[in-house]
């Protein structure tokens, strides 16, 4: 059971290059969901999708761009890479998309990605 | 105004300590509440959901106090597997805004031998 999958681990990119960070899960999850990591901030919310072909914004969703084709890959985009995009990413995905639900959130491992 | 507000922290405490971390957050109409644990440079996962009338797990008691919008965490008689940063989350749905977790920034705990 490989739960939340994210590629790749590292990355180093040029400002201006573009790239997708890919995330898929093997667990039917409806509710998926892309997240930034920086120091002294909690988790902030980029993109999120309740269901395949359905996508909204987060809170920090400049500059990233999603797509849900299938239930199983939450692709995250970035269109022309910043310095301000250096940061840990992380996927996530639950069953439900209502989290009062109780439904348990499943994170990847992460993707350090830094900008320069 | 941040929707989920924590201890700075971080917290050094020796083995075999008490522990309390406190959160807050500030939608009144929040429905859903985690404690989730992260190790350094790894992905968070969940310690504990949170109920109104308070849970506990093993060495671990959860509070929600709904008329004060406030939320603590007790660790009991801390291990050294312990140290980790702990997340509070809160589910604040808004609107269209379905689902939608807020983290606060972490507390840090070191605990030592």
């Amino acid at each position: 059971n490989a739960g939340v999958t994210q590629t790749p681990k590292f990355q180093v990119l040029k400002t201006g290059q573009s790239m997708t960070l890919q995330c898929a899960q093997d667990m039917n999850h409806e509710y998926m969901s892309w997240y930034r990591q920086d120091p002294g901030m909690g988790l902030r919310l980029i993109h999120y999708s309740v269901g395949a072909g359905i996508t909204d914004q987060g809170e920090v969703p400049n500059g990233y761009n999603v797509s849900r084709s299938t239930t199983e890959d939450f692709p995250l985009r970035l269109l022309s890479a910043a310095p301000s995009q250096t940061s840990v990413y992380f996927c996530a995905s639950s069953y439900g998309w209502r989290q009062s639900s109780g439904n348990t959130i499943y994170f990847g491992e992460g993707s350090w990605l830094t900008v320069v | 105004r941040k929707e989920v507000e924590q201890d700075p922290g971080p917290f050094n405490v020796p083995e075999g300590a008490t522990v309390a971390f406190n959160c807050t957050y500030s939608n009144s109409a929040s429905q859903s509440f985690f404690w989730y644990r992260q190790d350094c440079r790894k992905e968070p996962k969940l310690l504990m959901s949170v109920y109104s009338s308070g849970n506990e797990d093993g060495r671990f008691t959860a509070q929600l106090n709904r008329a004060s919008q406030y939320i603590s965490l007790l660790i009991r008689d801390s291990k050294l597997s312990d140290s980790a940063t702990y997340l509070c989350v809160v589910n604040a749905e808004r609107g269209s805004t379905l689902g939608r977790l807020y983290f606060g920034r972490g507390t840090q705990l070191t605990v030592w031998p």
